[in-house]
């Protein structure tokens, strides 16, 4: 059982490059999440999938795209990356999008944009 | 919307001493209330949660935190830390946003170091 998994772990892309973050977990959950993290800011939700088959914009969702692939993966796109995404990047997994589930994270992935 | 605001960015206390960590929030109603904590290299962890009831809360690894609405706190307390507990943590308010619908705010986090 490893929980929720992301790759890569570190990333430095250039100005205008594009990438997919990728996240799965093996613990059967209907809801995912995508936040940044960033110095001082604490986090802050990107996109979430309540469900398989939906997904919502965050606090921060300009710049990224979401894909629900199935109830295990959930990836996030940049399709041109700026500076200002330098960040790093978790994803969680709750059973259900309610406060009463608690949110499982991800190791996260450290992306540098140059 | 909601905020919350943890005055202290980083904290240092010696091992066997007793910690507090506070967290202050802003919100029309009852919020629900978190603490995470973060390990280096790590994502986050949950470490107790409050939704109603008994306001003062138990946790996972000795941790403890007092619900305060006249005070809009949410602080988190540990008699006796330990090294391992170096780490940062985050506290987060989550209210209410609609049918279906809710996102966590998160905190910007106090670091916390332990002297041996």
């Amino acid at each position: 059982n490893a929980g929720v998994t992301q790759t890569p772990k570190f990333q430095v892309l250039k100005t205008g490059q594009s990438m997919t973050l990728q996240c799965a977990q093996d613990m059967n959950h209907n809801s995912m999440y995508w936040y940044r993290q960033d110095p001082g800011m604490g986090l802050r939700l990107i996109y979430y999938s309540a469900s398989e088959g939906t997904t919502d914009k965050g606090e921060v969702p300009n710049g990224y795209n979401v894909s629900r692939l199935n109830k295990r993966e959930f990836s996030l796109r940049l399709e041109s990356a700026a500076p200002s995404q330098t960040s790093v990047y978790f994803c969680a997994s709750s059973p259900s999008h309610s406060y009463y589930n608690e949110q499982f994270f991800g190791p996260g992935t450290r992306l540098t944009v140059l | 919307a909601q905020s919350v605001t943890q005055p202290d960015i980083h904290i240092t206390v010696s091992e066997g001493a007793s910690l507090e960590l506070r967290c202050n929030y802003s919100y029309g109603a009852t919020p629900y209330l978190f603490w995470y904590v973060q390990s280096p290299g790590q994502g986050l962890q949950l470490l107790l949660k409050y939704f109603s009831g008994d306001t003062l809360v138990q946790g996972i690894k000795g941790f403890e935190a007092e619900f305060k609405r006249s005070q809009s706190s949410f602080n988190l307390r540990k008699p006796s830390v330990h090294w391992s507990d170096a780490a940062e943590y985050f506290c987060a308010v989550g209210p209410y946003s609609g049918a279906g619908s809710y996102q966590l705010t998160f905190g910007k986090g106090t670091k916390l170091s332990v002297i041996p």
